[in-house]
């Protein structure tokens, strides 16, 4: 999988949109940005996924950079229930099919 | 139905014993995984099944064996395990074509621990 890196952690007050940056500098031309959660004590949640395009779907919104070497999941309204960990993932065009290989992810905490 | 549901939530058995995570969804999903989560770290894959059949199976010791018996079930059996196994275990599924197969739906895990 194409090498992501993102912050350890970020800080949100609860109402005010999240911006959640991803880079990704070793992605390849057809290969596609996932982005999941997880929060604390559940299993990780899809959020949204893109290749060139930004995307918008009722959970947040990604933004991809023109040359594809990073990205930012916006959560437009954060609240309290958006704590969770945040990982930006880019699977392989190579992988056999399906493998997710997680990261350490961006721990975000929205704040009242 | 989005939902992948897994049993027992909490399973606590000692290092001699024999038991089994189950994991069902009811979604038409031909693809199903495996993945093991250390506390405070991400969750690693340990197996894939495309179609009933184990496609990946990502260097897991012999002490974990997996079961697809049909399309909807998984069933992750153990045996001689070891306290470093102690882990929350958690299955997905996913569709199988194009960029599906990594839009994963994922249970909520079990959590298991090795006396």
């Amino acid at each position: 999988d194409a090498k992501t890196t993102q912050p350890t952690s970020m800080d949100c007050a609860e109402g005010r949109a999240a911006n959640l940056p991803c880079n990704h500098s070793t992605i390849s031309g057809n290969e596609y940005v996932y982005w999941y959660r997880q929060i604390h004590s559940q299993g990780p949640q899809y959020i949204i996924h893109g290749l060139k395009n930004n995307e918008t779907n009722e959970m947040a919104s990604l933004i991809i950079t023109e040359d594809r070497k990073s990205s930012t999941l916006i959560l437009p309204h954060a609240t309290l229930r958006d704590t969770a960990v945040y990982y930006c993932i880019v699977p392989s065009l190579y992988n056999q099919g399906g493998e997710l290989i997680f990261g350490q992810g961006t721990e975000l905490s929205v704040k009242p | 139905d989005t939902e992948v549901t897994q049993t027992p939530k909490h399973l606590v058995m000692g290092m001699t014993n024999k038991k089994s995570l189950k994991c069902e969804q009811h979604m038409g999903h031909r693809a199903m995984y495996w993945y093991k989560q250390k506390a405070k770290k991400p969750p690693e894959l340990m197996f894939v099944y495309s179609y009933e059949k184990l496609s990946i199976n990502e260097s897991v010791p012999s002490r974990f064996s997996p079961e697809c018996p049909n399309s909807s079930l998984l069933n992750l059996h153990l045996h001689a395990l070891q306290p470093e196994d102690s882990a929350l275990y958690l299955c997905a599924s996913s569709q199988l074509r194009g960029s599906r197969p990594y839009e994963q739906y994922f249970g909520p895990g079990t959590r298991l621990t090795v006396t």
